[in-house]
């Protein structure tokens, strides 16, 4: 596609539940990232994948987040049990090869917790 | 670790005024630098980027240019207008952490006509 979308683009669920918020980066980019952007905050990083290389997930906040990247494409961001402290927009972005590329991101996810 | 600090914001400017965000870094390795900017209802996009000591990246007539003596990347704006009004982020991303990308809290900028 032209660019990265992202699925929902809206979410309202019941804390306790779980989510999956779906991202397809720009065809043929290796590299995929998930922030968090919580209201007035600024961007958190949350996991970055590089081609085959094991993710890294330092920026997971809890276990109960996890994400998956199924052949090198899409990506699933997995939130179980969610929170009200969950509640934000949940951006990805993907980029060519490495990290002095630019980074196109995607419109982003909002997620409310009830 | 890597991070960024940047201006805490609102910055509210009249239309022609001259803008400077500041944006300062610290690295352990050697950074490229982005500012990126969120329009009202849209997605964040590039705005400019340097990857190496003293590089100056432009774009819509921004500048920013990369100060390894200081460790800032200013953005800088001679005539702001009101389509500018936007949230402005700068961001650092290096080979050391696993190449993730740090970003700054963000400024709020308003331009008024």
């Amino acid at each position: 596609g032209a660019g990265v979308s992202q699925s929902p683009s809206n979410k309202v669920t019941e804390k306790g539940k779980d989510v999956e918020l779906r991202c397809d980066p720009i065809s043929g980019h290796t590299a995929l990232y998930w922030y968090r952007q919580s209201l007035g905050q600024g961007l958190e990083f949350l996991i970055y994948f590089q081609g085959n290389s094991a993710p890294d997930k330092s920026g997971l906040p809890s276990d109960r987040f996890s994400a998956e990247r199924t052949g090198g494409s899409v990506s699933t961001l997995t939130i179980q049990r969610t929170q009200q402290e969950d509640s934000a927009v949940y951006l990805c972005a993907s980029s060519s090869t490495g990290f002095t590329d630019t980074q196109y991101f995607g419109p982003g996810t909002r997620l409310t917790v009830l | 670790g890597n991070s960024v600090t940047q201006m805490e914001g609102p910055v509210t400017l009249s239309e022609e005024a001259f803008l400077t965000i500041n944006c300062t870094y610290t690295a352990t390795g050697y950074p490229s630098l982005f500012w990126y900017v969120q329009y009202p209802g849209e997605g964040l996009q590039l705005l400019l980027k340097a990857t190496k000591a003293d590089d100056k990246g432009s774009n819509k007539g921004f500048e920013a240019t990369y100060r390894k003596e200081t460790t800032s990347f200013h953005l800088e704006k001679g005539s702001v207008q009101v389509s500018d009004s936007a949230v402005y982020f700068c961001a650092l991303s290096d080979n050391t952490g696993g190449f993730k990308t740090i970003f700054g809290a963000g400024t709020r900028l308003f331009v008024k006509a």
